[in-house]
């Protein structure tokens, strides 16, 4: 049975700094993994998908890596805003299966 | 281009009734899954469906039902809610089934009082 767990639950650092989100799971069977955005009340927007057979994904300042063997993704937030406080999500989707499972998320408070 | 579009934004029920969410999806996918997020929690896998036959189904009990209709459109329709239902139920598409990336709406608010 598949499980994600994402460290640390929160985090509050001041703007400007660079920043690692750890995401790790316990099938390393999967098809993806994608990262995702999610603001307070609302919707999640998707930042970015690995396809299990890449490596990583950069978008701006935005890298994310994927590691299948050891079970784990990190996603690396450059030059930290404000405005990039939010909880952070990954989710993967194991080969085999119809749903993406989620872990419990890293909640980024950026202080200006 | 739309998103995905879901209604009602909110919506407060008594225990015991029936509920009704829609969701649309981005113009061009097929595939439409729903989740079940409560407060502090990642969301949760409900129901998968991919041109209009369920093709994944999470672990929730058979008060939760949906389908998807021709214009790939969806409905999640739960009976007999619990305070345990309240949450935000999010609906996502993608243009296949297995493993596309997906697009998710804004989400419905649900409080059962």
């Amino acid at each position: 049975k598949q499980e994600v767990t994402q460290i640390p639950a929160a985090l509050s650092v001041p703007e400007g700094e660079n920043l690692v989100l750890n995401c790790s799971f316990t099938d390393s069977a999967i098809y993806n993994l994608q990262w995702f955005r999610q603001d307070p009340g609302k919707g999640l927007t998707s930042l970015l998908l690995i396809q299990s057979s890449q490596r990583e994904q950069t978008s701006g300042r935005l890298n994310a890596s994927l590691d299948k063997s050891s079970g784990r993704s990190t996603l690396y937030i450059a030059a930290s805003q404000p405005g990039d406080s939010a909880t952070y999500l990954c989710a993967v989707f194991t080969s085999g299966t119809y749903k993406y499972i989620f872990g419990t998320g890293t909640r980024l408070k950026v202080l200006a | 281009d739309a998103g995905v579009t879901q209604s009602p934004t909110h919506l407060i029920k008594t225990r015991g009734q029936q509920v009704t969410l829609r969701c649309s999806p981005i113009s061009g996918h097929k595939s439409v899954s729903w989740y079940q997020q409560v407060l502090g929690q990642g969301p949760q896998f409900i129901f998968q469906y991919y041109e209009k036959e369920e093709r994944g189904r999470g672990n929730f009990p058979d008060r939760f039902s949906a389908r998807q209709f021709p214009n790939y459109s969806s409905e999640l329709n739960v009976n007999a809610l619990l305070l345990g239902d309240s949450a935000l139920y999010l609906c996502a598409s993608s243009s296949s089934g297995a493993g596309y990336e997906q697009y998710f709406g804004p989400g419905t608010r649900l409080t059962v009082t």
